[in-house]
Formats: structure tokens, sequence, C-alpha cells
């Protein structure tokens, strides 16, 4: 079975602490993405990665950076914490050989205090 | 205008009954058209897959794809309990292109 894991399921920053989000996949998928999940506004891109080391900006990708050092593994940074950033993050993974169906892991939710 | 919508529900529906769950879209450009299911604090997991027009079965669910009017379904036939869940609507130009979703549909199915 296809294995998204996201270390952390719920978190609680403070405004302006860095956080860092995890995810790891174990099908050797090429590409990896990360959403935010808002009620009302759906799933949001903001960062994805076509390769190790190269990374692309979704569609919000402010407020965040991101790290893809190994083919398996994609971080999700914010380097400053904010309220607006409290959210439930889902990391996903795809292959460029395949119907370029997404594999979702189980969700990050971060509230920011 | 979004390029994806999808009304939000919620739907309540009775065990058996049908279900038809639709987005409409805005670029005749999409050709790749998928359903996703979303449980209550779980991650998004594919549940149709369709090609440009037409339609697909499998099981109790359908997916059918209408190019010229830029609306796609999900019919859900003896619907049940465990099917309550949140449904996405994703399309994409591309197969390996980043896809855009609607904002779910909340689908409850009460015994």
């Amino acid at each position: 079975d296809v294995k998204v894991t996201q270390s952390s399921r719920y978190l609680v920053k403070r405004t302006g602490e860095k956080v860092f989000l995890e995810c790891v996949q174990d099908m050797d998928h090429e590409n990896m993405f990360w959403y935010r999940q808002d009620p009302g506004l759906g799933l949001r891109l903001i960062y994805f990665s076509y390769d190790v080391k190269m990374k692309e900006k979704g569609d919000i990708p402010e407020g965040y950076s991101v790290s893809r050092e190994k083919k398996e593994r994609f971080s999700l940074i914010l380097e400053s914490a904010s309220t607006n950033q409290t959210s439930m993050y889902l990391c996903a993974s795809s292959s460029t050989s395949d119907t370029g169906e997404l594999f979702f892991g189980e969700g990050s939710r971060l509230t920011v205090l | 205008q979004k390029e994806v919508e999808q009304d939000p529900g919620p739907l309540s529906v009775p065990e058996g009954a049908i279900v038809s769950l639709n987005c409409t879209y805005s670029n005749s450009a999409f050709q790749y058209f998928m359903w996703y299911r979303q449980y209550s604090r779980k991650g998004p997991e594919l549940l149709m897959y369709t090609y440009s027009s037409g339609n697909k079965e499998d099981g109790r669910f359908t997916a059918q794809v209408d190019k010229s009017s830029k609306y796609i379904s999900l019919f859900i036939r003896d619907s049940q309990p465990s099917d309550s869940a949140t449904y996405l609507c994703a399309m994409s130009y591309y197969n390996t292109d980043k896809l855009i979703f609607g904002t779910g549909t909340r689908l409850q199915v009460f015994p």
C-alpha cells in the first residue's frame, strides 16, 4: 500500500514560532505536494516539487517555504507562524508515469495561538 | 469566478437513497477528472478517475463527465452510512499537471 506519513497530527504553536511539518512517502514517487485545507475554501496548493532539491510555488506560497533534500521527504516550513496559518495541512505524492492520482497523508492540524 | 464550483452541502439522505454529487468548471481544457472521498480527520483518497468524457462505473459508484456542459457528477447507488464523508471533485489539464480541487460536498447518510 502507498503510504504517505505526516509526522505530527496535531500541533499547537505560538505566533512567531518556526514550525516544521514533515512528510515521508514510501512509493518512490517523483512528485510531492503541500496543501492547506480550510472550511469553504477547499484544498489550496502551497508548494510542490517534481524532483529532489526542486520546488515550485503553488497558489498560496506566502509565509511558507519547503525543503526536499531526499526523494521520499518533503518538509513544509513556517518561518514565523501567524494565526491565519491555523489550518489543516495535507501532504500528497504522485508518480509522473501514472494517472496523476494524488496519495494523501492523514493531515497535520496546526493551531497558532 | 472559481475554476471549479462545488456545492458544499451538507447533503443528508436516508440509507438506500441514490445520491448525486456535482461539480461545474469553467475551463474547457480540463481532461482528467477525479473524485476523492475524505472521511473526518483523514486525508482524501481517490474514489473514481475519468479521462475526457463519458461514464465510468465501479460497484455502487458511477462517475459521469459532460464536457459540452462542463459538468461532472458522481452517483452513489444504495447509499450506506459508511458513505458519510466529504466528496471532492478534482481536475487537471494533463495527467502530470497539478490538480484543481472543488471545495467539497459533505454527505451524511442516516440509517
